[in-house]
């Protein structure tokens, strides 16, 4: 089964300063795809960022960086220069890519609530 | 070009009555996903439909639940003789049509809060 792991429930960082958000997942697919989710107080499901397992490059959005690590299958999230609009749950999601035995849903981790401290 | 639309945003109802939620996904897109997030946890996925077929229901509950996206209108998840456990947020998400760098792209509703009493 695939499955997504994050092992922080909570995380606490200064504004202005840098977090990282740790997730792992377990699958024996090859080809899959992999996202940060953002869901504030509002709930909305905001995506942040996303990497495609055959590219070897982490992916970069502004201030969010990810380090793809996949033999390990670790996929963690840096906030650099973090702000309070930063505050809120954050999702690891990984997708299966899409084909005959795939149908492309997301496979989400339990989440972390990062909360950015003024 | 608006975003994926769900309502109503809150529902709720009582032990045994019937909840339909609605997703009308965003222009052009043809593929739906509904997902349930339960109190402090992950979203879980639920079903995946196209135009008029079911292709995945892998992680719908057999009895109670079902779900439809029709030729025209939106996707409806219907729960029947709900109970307190379903109490949950909703969520659904839309894709394009074709080409796998689109398909997964998945953009998200506000959700639909249902609390059943």
């Amino acid at each position: 089964a695939q499955t997504v792991t994050q092992s922080q429930p909570e995380m606490s960082v200064q504004e202005a300063e840098t977090v990282t958000l740790s997730c792992t997942y377990d699958t024996s697919e090859n080809n899959y795809y992999l996202f940060w989710y953002k869901q504030p107080p509002s709930r909305q499901m905001i995506l942040v960022i996303r990497q495609e397992a055959y590219k070897q490059q982490n992916a970069t959005e502004n201030r969010f960086s990810v380090n793809f690590q996949k033999a390990a299958k670790s996929f963690s999230l840096k906030i650099s220069d973090s702000q309070l609009g930063d505050t809120a749950m954050y999702f690891c999601a990984f997708m299966p890519r899409p084909g005959s035995s795939n149908t492309g849903k997301l496979i989400f981790g339990q989440g972390t609530t990062l909360q950015v401290k003024p | 070009n608006a975003g994926v639309m769900q309502n109503p945003r809150h529902l709720v109802r009582r032990r045994g009555q019937e909840a339909r939620l609605r997703c009308s996904p965003m222009k052009g897109h043809s593929h739906v996903y509904w997902y349930r997030q339960l109190p402090e946890e992950g979203l879980k996925f639920m079903v995946y439909l196209q135009k008029e077929n079911i292709i995945d229901e892998s992680g719908m509950p057999k009895e109670r639940f079902s779900a439809e996206f029709p030729k025209e209108g939106p996707s409806i998840l219907r729960i029947q003789q709900v109970v307190r456990g379903d109490s949950a947020a909703y969520f659904c998400a839309s894709s394009p049509a074709s080409g796998d760098r689109l398909r997964y792209e998945q953009f998200f509703g506000p959700g639909t809060r249902l609390t059943v009493l």
